[in-house]
Order: C-alpha cells, then structure tokens, then sequence
C-alpha cells in the first residue's frame, strides 16, 4: 500500500538557517505530493502541493521538487523565521477518490 | 467563510464506552474523510464519506463507523472505547467536482479514554 517516510525530529534550527525535510514515498501509479503544517493550536493546513514528476511546489518561502526517480519530496527553505516553528507532514494521495496518506510529521523549532 | 468545524473539542470517555463526534464541512464541499492521529504520529484515514455514503475506509474496525447527512455534515461514531481509541480525531472536507488536491481540516476533537 501507499506509504510516506520522513525525518524524524524535532529539528531545531536558528533564525535564518537553512531548512531540509526529507521526505520518501512508495505508491502505485502517479500520486500527488503535499505538504501540510501543523502550527500549535491550529489545524492543518495545505503547504504546498505538486501533481506530477518534476513539479515544484512553493508558497511562503517553502519549495520542494517532485522527483519520481528517487520517490522524493523534500521541503526546503532558504531561510527559517520563528514564525515557522510548527509540525510538518509530508504527505501522498493515489488512486482515485481524495485519500491522503500522511507521514509521521517533523517537528521544527526555530529559534531566536 | 466558515471553514470545517467540530464538536466537541475535548472529551473524556471510560473504556467501553461510546462516542460520537460531529463535522460540519466547509461551505460548497460535499466530501468528508476522517482521520485519527494519535500522539506524536500522523493522520490515518479512517473513511471518507460521499453522498451519504461511505465510498473508502482505511485499516480501522468495526467500531468505528459514520454517517453522512443531506446537508454533507457528518458524524464518527466508536463503540466499545479502548485505551487506545485516545487520540486527536480529524475531520477533512473536499469537493467532488472542484478537487485540486487539497483537504480542509478542522482543528479536531480530542478524545481521551480512561
């Protein structure tokens, strides 16, 4: 069955440090790739998304590339703020219908 | 705009026991997942209702069921509570024809069994 595998955390950054979540799939056919954000004490949230291979997804700063070759979506950013301090799911839907598969999230603290 | 919303937000059970908690989706969307993510862990589907139906259901038992009404609201309901039912339950709503991808989450109901 379909499945996503992430780094564990928690990943503790410094204001304006570089970001990589890694991010691997495994799912039949061609999945869409996500990733959501859990800010505390909100709900989840869509991120960004990308729907075929070599797709980017960005928004606020956060990109990652769809690479089928290496089942890959990693999350990046160029510079972490505290404001991104939050839990982070990488996630797959497949198959028809709108089931999403999450991973087991990455938690990100970004300090002052 | 309202977005998704649930009810109640916490709620503290004994075991066997059941529970019924409650999503209204948001406007225009017609599709509704449920997930449970337990500490520390992601969601996991549980099911996904869809014209009143229940059209997809993740690894979960028996116990756990649901219900769609005419207005898309809907509901989760678990008998016979175990420990291990103590979780964050998620609502997700999504429309059928104008899918792009993207669920809406509510901000969930937080069951404890004790």
């Amino acid at each position: 069955g379909d499945s996503v595998t992430q780094m564990e955390g928690p990943v503790t950054l410094s204001e304006e440090a570089f970001l990589t979540i890694n991010c691997t799939y495994t799912a039949t056919g061609y999945p869409s790739l996500f990733w959501y954000v859990q800010y505390p004490g909100e709900g989840l949230q869509l991120l960004l998304k990308a729907t075929k291979a070599d797709d980017k997804g960005s928004n606020k700063g956060f990109e990652a590339t769809y690479r089928k070759e290496t089942t890959s979506f990693h999350l990046e950013k160029g510079s972490v703020q505290v404001s991104d301090s939050a839990v982070y799911f990488c996630a797959l839907s497949s198959g028809g219908y709108q089931k999403v598969t999450f991973g087991t999230g990455t938690k990100l603290q970004v300090i002052p | 705009d309202a977005g998704v919303t649930q009810s109640p937000t916490h709620l503290i059970k004994t075991r066997g026991q059941q529970v019924t908690l409650r999503c209204s989706p948001k406007s225009g969307h017609d599709t509704v997942s449920w997930y449970q993510q337990a500490l520390g862990q992601g969601p996991q589907f549980i099911f996904q209702y869809y014209e009143e139906e229940e059209r997809q259901r993740g690894n979960f038992p028996d116990r756990f069921s649901g219900h769609q009404f005419p207005n898309y609201s809907s509901e989760l309901n678990v008998n016979a509570l175990l420990l291990g039912d103590s979780a964050l339950y998620l609502c997700a709503s999504s429309s059928e024809q104008g899918y792009t991808g993207e669920l809406f989450f509510g901000e969930g109901s937080r069951l404890t069994v004790l």
